[in-house]
């Protein structure tokens, strides 16, 4: 059974720093791109980052040059370095698998990120 | 830059069946496959239509995508519908400039 957990959300004040983690288990890791989408509250889904296979990663404007992807597939787990982090980024970020035609199968159940002084 | 658009919200009644739409505001809908996730209150988004009109295992068969280039857009069908349908409803696409894009997403009631 495919699982995605993430941890390390919290809150952080504006201009700060936070990183994130997701867990996966129950599939082969190294093999799937993989990507961090963000909510709100009460709010739509926006797309972070992702990563591919082989390390290559992608941003929004929202959030490039402020969030680093990255990935340690010896211990199946994803990252997100967020920093200067603004009040806008207040959101659940969830962890998600691609799922190979440019869309996600699978995510995690998110960790809630709170931007505030 | 392409966007999705959705209908902010939509209701019916149970064992009807409804249409929300997905339309794309530049670039072609038959150029990147669109998928659709469900996202009832509090839980995390779940996948009922990926590559425009598949339903991964699990789905009921009363949710069926299609995609219309006359009118660049997609749209997810539910059919038979039951008070659990109820939920959130995103469409989410692709392109290289802009990447993964989704739409504003369709609040569903079912009353």
């Amino acid at each position: 059974e495919v699982q995605l957990v993430e941890s390390g959300g919290g809150l952080v004040q504006p201009g700060g720093s936070l990183r994130l983690s997701c867990a996966a288990s129950g599939f082969t890791f190294s093999s799937y791109d993989m990507h961090w989408v963000r909510q709100a509250t009460g709010k739509g889904l926006e797309w972070v980052s992702a990563i591919g296979t082989a390390g290559d990663t992608y941003y929004p404007g929202s959030v490039k040059g402020r969030f680093t992807i990255s990935r340690e597939n010896a211990k199946n787990s994803l990252y997100l370095q967020m920093n200067s982090l603004r009040a806008e980024d207040t959101a659940v970020y969830y962890c998600a698998r691609d799922n190979r035609v440019a869309g996600f199968d699978y995510w995690g159940q998110g960790t809630l990120v709170t931007v505030s002084s | 830059n392409f966007m999705l658009t959705q209908p902010h919200s939509v209701s019916e009644s149970p064992g009807k069946t409804v249409t929300i739409s997905c339309t794309r505001s530049s670039g072609s809908i038959a150029s990147n496959y669109v998928q659709w996730y469900q996202q009832r209150p509090g839980s995390s988004p779940t996948t009922v239509i990926y590559e425009d009109n598949q339903r991964p295992s699990g789905v009921p068969d009363r949710f069926s995508g299609s995609i219309d280039s006359s009118s660049n857009s997609a749209s997810l069908t539910i059919s038979g519908l039951k008070t659990e349908d109820e939920a959130d409803y995103y469409c989410q696409s692709y392109d290289s400039s802009n990447f993964w894009v989704f739409g504003g997403g369709t609040k569903l009631t079912v009353l």
